[in-house]
């Protein structure tokens, strides 16, 4: 049963500390998504990828926040350093779909819920 | 751009009755994506049913269906004899156009919840 995993699935962690959440896309997916979901903002799309390559990451704090794709099984979510403001659940997502064909659905891993104290 | 608009911050619905969940959307893009996504209490986020804007039917899957009204802009989920587990949050999304690929735009969710 193909899935996407996320870890850890929970990280708690002090004001200052870097973070970094890891994402393993299901096998063959060629765009990754980023999302931040919190009570207030509801689900955000922080970045994402095709073909590993980075292709929005404009709903991203630049200055604190880095996304990457070292391969095509692990995508990463960096925080560094972390605030209080970015306590929230992370989820990852991977998908096929394009304009042209494929399935057009994102598959979501568990997420990462992160609490920064 | 595109926004997807959920006007329901919840919504009630007694045990095997059908339910509506409504969504709205607004792109200008010719050629667009609608899909809904049901969120348990555990966090998870489940895929349920996807509407392409140039599909001539409207889409379903088991108990859930998509009301898609292309000229008003909606695309409303029909749960059809809800159960208990049925409740959960519920998110209609978009998919957009960037460099071939697609950009899901979430709207704000509606709580459903199923009553025995």
């Amino acid at each position: 049963d193909a899935r996407v995993t996320q870890t850890p699935r929970h990280k708690v962690t002090e004001m200052g500390q870097e973070v970094t959440m890891r994402c393993q896309p299901i096998l063959g997916h060629n765009t990754v998504f980023w999302y931040r979901q919190t009570m207030m903002q509801g689900l955000e799309l922080l970045a994402y990828f095709r073909n590993r390559a980075p292709l929005d990451d404009s709903g991203m704090p630049k200055d604190r926040f880095s996304a990457e794709m070292p391969d095509a099984t692990l995508a990463t979510l960096k925080i560094q350093p972390s605030e209080p403001r970015d306590s929230a659940v992370y989820f990852c997502a991977s998908g096929l779909g394009s304009i042209t064909g494929g399935d057009p659905e994102a598959f979501f891993g568990q997420g990462t819920r992160l609490t920064v104290v | 751009a595109q926004k997807i608009t959920q006007t329901q911050p919840g919504m009630f619905v007694q045990e095997k009755e059908a339910v509506t969940l409504d969504c709205t959307y607004d792109t200008s893009d010719p050629s667009y994506g609608l899909f809904w996504y049901k969120q348990p209490s555990s966090g998870e986020m489940i895929f349920l049913i996807y509407q392409g804007s140039y599909d001539q039917q409207n889409a379903t899957e088991g108990r859930y269906s998509l009301n898609f009204q292309k000229a008003r802009k909606s695309a409303n989920l029909v749960i059809s004899a809800s159960q208990l587990g049925d409740s959960a949050m519920y998110f209609c999304a978009m998919r957009g156009v960037s460099g071939g690929s697609y950009i899901p735009t979430f709207g704000r969710g509606t709580s459903l919840i199923v009553h025995p």
